[in-house]
This record gives structure tokens, sequence and C-alpha cells, in this order.
């Protein structure tokens, strides 16, 4: 079955870009009608949908975030990636990878990364 | 956009009680309402989908109904371990989550 695994730095400085990758194994990115998508959830708080991508590279993003935002999908190596740019405190948070239906149905998930921004 | 509004926010029970939440959303979004269980520690799983189906594997004291605006999400009689936090969601938009613990 389709698995995620996000990777990237556990330790972002402030005002500086946020850089995570998904790997999806089991599956091909490519196959199937399916979006990919990142979320965030800071300590002891709920879930924050960041954005989304299809495997046709078309994006969408939450509003609050979509200044910052980019997310990229790279067929050949089955991944895709968020970046988050001019990062502060507020931005520390686990971040997970998902698959997305068609019909916006998360599943299956990552594992999650926790990635704080300090100094 | 769609806002969801879940409650409560935590609730106590004891094994073998039945448990009740509710999802609000700000518009009609038909039966596109899933659910959500997340443990300390790890990632979200998907319990039920599309309003009211559950998700394969996943143990039959979980349902799910509503329509429209007003969900609600059951756990017919609590086991200890279904403690964790739920989460309803439509599109991007998340619940607050309710925490469910053991009385």
């Amino acid at each position: 079955q389709v698995q995620l695994q996000e990777s990237g730095p556990g330790l972002v400085k402030p005002s500086q870009t946020l850089s995570l990758t998904c790997t999806v194994s089991g599956g091909s990115i490519s196959s199937g009608s399916y979006y990919w998508s990142w979320i965030r959830q800071p300590a002891g708080k709920g879930l924050e949908w960041i954005g989304r991508i299809y495997t046709s590279g078309s994006t969408n993003y939450n509003p609050s975030l979509k200044s910052r935002v980019t997310i990229s999908v790279d067929t050949s190596k089955n991944q895709f990636s968020l970046k988050l740019s001019s990062v502060t405190a507020a931005d520390t948070a686990v971040y997970y990878c998902a698959r997305e239906s068609l019909s916006f149905i998360f599943d299956p998930w990552g594992q999650g990364t926790l990635v704080t921004v300090s100094s | 956009d769609i806002q969801m509004t879940q409650s409560p926010s935590s609730l106590s029970a004891s094994v073998g009680d039945r448990v009740t939440i509710t999802c609000q959303a700000s518009q009609d979004i038909s039966n596109y309402l899933n659910w959500y269980q997340q443990k300390p520690g790890k990632a979200p799983k998907l319990l039920i989908y599309d309003a009211s189906n559950l998700e394969t594997g996943v143990p039959s004291r979980f349902s799910g109904s509503g329509s429209g605006t007003d969900f609600t999400f059951t756990i017919s009689s609590l086991q200890p371990e279904d403690i964790a936090t739920y989460y309803c969601q439509q599109y991007g938009a998340f619940g607050g989550g309710t925490k469910v613990e053991i009385k």
C-alpha cells in the first residue's frame, strides 16, 4: 500500500525558508487521480491544511499562507515538496504530508516531522 | 471559505459509554465530511469518510451521520484504546478537535 515519508531540516532560522520533501512509496505519484497535500500541527493545537498539488502541477494553497508557500512535484523521484518562506516561531509545528482524494479525503498520512523555527 | 465548528472540545466518559461529537459547517457541504482519530505522537487516521462510510478495518463501534451543515460522530461503546483527539474535516478545513478521555 502507499506510504508517505517526510524529510528535511528539523531546525530553521527565523526569516529563512523551510523546505520539506515527501517521498511516496508503494505506488506512483503519477498514477490515479489524487492530490498530494501538506498539513501542519503546532504543539498542542489543531490541524491546519497548507496546500495541495496535482500531478499536473496545479496547486491550491491556504489563503492565510498563500503568499509564503510553494508546493512542487518531482514525478521522476516520486516526491513532492513544500517551501515556506520568511518563517517565524509561529511556523514551528509538526508537518505532515498526505495523499488526498479528489473528494478531499486525506489518506494515508506520513508520520510527520517536527520543524522548529529558532535562532 | 468554509469553517468547521466542532464540539465539545473535550469530554470525559466511562468505558462502555456512548460518546457523541458534533461538527457544524458554515455552509452546505452535502455529505463531504470526514472524521479522523489522532493518538498522541501519531498522524491522524481516517475513520469515517463522506459523513457515514466506515473506512476498511475500522471497528463498527464508530459511526457517522449527517448532511448539509450538521454532522455527528459516535462511539457506541467507548473502549480504552479510543482515547484520542478526533477531528472533522471538509476540503481544507478542519474542526478544532475533540479530546476524548476516560473518566
